[in-house]
């Protein structure tokens, strides 16, 4: 059962413009969401958080977006650089739970 | 450097194999958590430690084991190892957060 789900395996971004890799999730009692950025060989790194009480969270070019009504978040990278072709993975918690559920990850390619 | 280490990076070994992973959180660390990242698979939760205690368990298979040492590392083991096992195995530690530190993997070939 996936519960948080990325359902474009890839994306393609001209330089310059904006990228919007989006999530969906099923489970009410996720409270806390996440994204996450992985290049090859690497671990992933935290990006951008943003709790359920709010609905925008912005850092530099990159926005979150949550929707609860449709659950639904989205990150917004602009302008989109060459450094962030990457692997961007969706993340969720709840009921004060430590574990994170992870989306299968979307690759982000930009095009120079 | 992400202050969290994980060893060996890759690892080959032939099915019915046993093997160990290891993990050092980052200093300050109490909480690790092991993830299997399978071919086109998100991250899967295998087991949660926090300073030393079970914390939580996913959808880890009883050939698989964890602990979480005084010293606070922790090691993974594998057994009986099967074709299917092959993944990268992520460890990461957080300070009561879920704003998770990941290592950069140990990539498992079982052959």
């Amino acid at each position: 059962d996936q519960q948080v789900k990325q359902n474009s395996p890839s994306l393609s971004v001209q330089e310059g413009r904006i990228s919007i890799l989006n999530c969906d999730y099923t489970n009410s009692m996720f409270d806390y969401f996440l994204w996450y950025k992985k290049y090859p060989a690497e671990g992933p790194t935290f990006l951008i958080s943003i709790s359920s009480i709010k609905d925008k969270n912005e850092d530099g070019r990159f926005t979150v977006f949550l929707n609860k009504s449709a659950k639904h978040l989205s990150l917004h990278i602009v302008p989109s650089q060459p450094g962030d072709s990457a692997v961007y993975f969706c993340a969720a918690s709840g009921s004060g739970n430590e574990k994170l559920t992870f989306g299968t990850g979307t690759r982000l390619t930009i095009i120079p | 450097d992400s202050g969290v280490t994980q060893t060996p990076k890759h690892l080959i070994t032939a099915t019915g194999q046993r093997v160990t992973l290891r993990c050092s959180p980052r200093s300050g660390d109490l909480s690790v958590y092991w993830y299997q990242q399978s071919l086109d698979q998100g991250l899967q939760f295998l087991i949660q430690y926090y300073n030393g205690e079970e914390r939580a368990k996913g959808n880890i298979l009883e050939r698989f084991s964890a602990q979480q040492f005084p010293d606070l590392h922790s090691e993974l083991n594998l057994s009986s190892l099967e074709l299917g096992d092959s993944a990268l195995y992520f460890c990461a530690s957080s300070r009561r957060t879920v704003e998770y530190t990941f290592g950069s993997g140990t990539r498992l070939t079982v052959v």
